[in-house]
């Protein structure tokens, strides 16, 4: 079973509105977690990194929020461009652990 | 700075080949990683360098072998391909292996036959 679970597995929505993505892990104990933005055909590109003491994160029009006592994130996009459309992956990773473990990923399209 | 640049882009290649993919990063990063991503699954870790003279296996390692050539470069050998490592690679890099920012490179698509 994999440490990172990710819903929705695919989301689409319109231009101008908002989404929310959701980020499960399991990956004990905890070190940081980050999102990344994943364009067709590219390498990911990393949107936010948050360490246990944070609970949330901006960039942009990305807000990213942990709460390590459930061991849940989600990476909320406000107000969505068609550049948006990409895929969005959360990564965990465990102290003192050399290893990071990737969601699947989401997939959002944003329509006009 | 064109930060992590991977060779080639694309390659096909005849089971039982072999052949090395290249990266090179003008970051002056210490950790380098080479990753597989596979349709449906989360990138899956490979091997990485945390610095350089170091490697070490991550999750996916069996028939795979790496060299970190100097600071800048990270390369990752198939010996023997095999249809199982059709995938994409991904290399990357970080400046210390920590919460730094982590930097992908294009990727290259590679296809065993």
């Amino acid at each position: 079973k994999n440490q990172v679970e990710q819903s929705p597995q695919s989301l689409i929505i319109l231009e101008g509105k908002n989404c929310t993505l959701q980020c499960n892990y399991t990956v004990s104990p905890f070190s940081n977690l980050r999102w990344y933005k994943q364009d067709t055909g590219r390498g990911p590109v990393s949107l936010t990194i948050m360490t246990f003491s944070e609970n949330t994160k901006s960039n942009g029009r990305y807000t990213a929020t942990l709460d390590a006592d459930t061991k849940q994130s989600s990476l909320h996009i406000t107000a969505s461009q068609l550049s948006d459309s990409a895929s969005y992956i959360c990564v965990v990773s465990a102290y003192n652990n050399n290893d990071m473990r990737f969601g699947a990923g989401t997939r959002l399209t944003v329509k006009p | 700075n064109a930060g992590v640049t991977q060779t080639p882009k694309f390659q096909v290649l005849k089971t039982g080949q072999s052949m090395t993919l290249q990266c090179a990063q003008d970051m002056n990063h210490n950790s380098m990683y080479w990753y597989r991503q596979d349709p449906g699954m989360g990138l899956r870790l490979i091997y990485y360098s945390a610095s350089e003279g170091t490697t070490d296996k991550g999750e996916v390692p069996n028939g795979y072998n790496v060299s970190r050539l100097n600071k800048r470069e990270f390369s990752l050998r198939l010996e023997s391909a095999a249809p199982s490592q059709t995938s994409v690679y991904f290399c990357a890099s970080t400046a210390s292996h920590s919460t730094d920012t982590q930097y992908f490179g294009p990727g290259t698509r590679l296809t065993v036959l």
